[in-house]
């Protein structure tokens, strides 16, 4: 069964780098997955599709400090030089044949 | 400008109905799926159900199945969710995104159902 699996929380100092992780469930490590920033009280903004390779499509307007990367069944989404601002909710996003959309639970990012 | 706007926040009662707006532009509104995605207070992103404009081919999420109706109207470029018995549980955030791989979300509709 297609399930993703993101940590609860991440957390890096001001102008430092954090990683965010998106895991795939066995069987479906060549699935591509899409990113997606939640800051406080605003609705999703699309950051990026990154696929099995590493390579990645941003969205229109996402700065040089959002990369990805993907290792195995894994996705990374890599915010360098953090802001103030990056402070927001981060969800990984998959699809399927049968369903659609599956979204991941969300990881928390915190600028210390 | 690949942009989706939704309608405005909605209040209504128990028992009522509602249907609200996602309006595509920039882009052909028929050749890409939109979504539908809850979000309740502190929660995370839930699914509801997915249309494809251009043919009507539509998915629901069973959790949603029969709760609510999705539809699209290519000639105005709008895909709709209707609710026709509204609860006090369908209160929640509600946004419409564009495509499988999601590239572009609307603003949001804010529903409250309360007596």
């Amino acid at each position: 069964q297609l399930v993703v699996t993101q940590s609860p929380s991440a957390s890096a100092p001001l102008g430092a780098s954090v990683n965010v992780t998106c895991t795939v469930s066995s069987g479906h490590s060549n699935y591509a997955i899409a990113w997606h920033q939640q800051q406080p009280e605003k609705g999703p903004r699309y950051l990026m599709k990154v696929n099995s390779d590493g390579s990645h499509t941003k969205g229109d307007g996402i700065p040089d400090r959002f990369s990805a990367s993907s290792s195995g069944a894994e996705r990374y989404l890599i915010i360098s030089s953090l802001q103030s601002d990056d402070e927001a909710d981060y969800y990984c996003q998959t699809w399927g044949s049968a369903t659609p959309y599956f979204f991941g639970s969300g990881t928390k990012v915190t600028v210390l | 400008e690949v942009q989706l706007v939704q309608s405005g926040a909605e209040v209504k009662k128990p028992g009522e109905s509602l249907k609200i707006s996602c309006k595509g532009s920039g882009y052909r509104f028929s050749n890409y799926w939109i979504g539908w995605v809850r979000q309740t207070p502190g929660k995370g992103l839930e699914w509801m159900g997915i249309i494809y404009p251009g043919d009507s081919d539509t998915r629901y999420n069973p959790s949603f199945q029969g709760q609510v109706t999705i539809s699209a109207d290519t000639s105005i470029s709008t895909a709709y969710l209707q609710w026709t018995n509204l609860r006090a549980s369908d209160t929640a955030m509600y946004y419409c995104a564009r495509s499988r791989v999601i590239d572009s979300w609307g603003q949001g509709t804010l529903v409250t159902v309360s007596s």
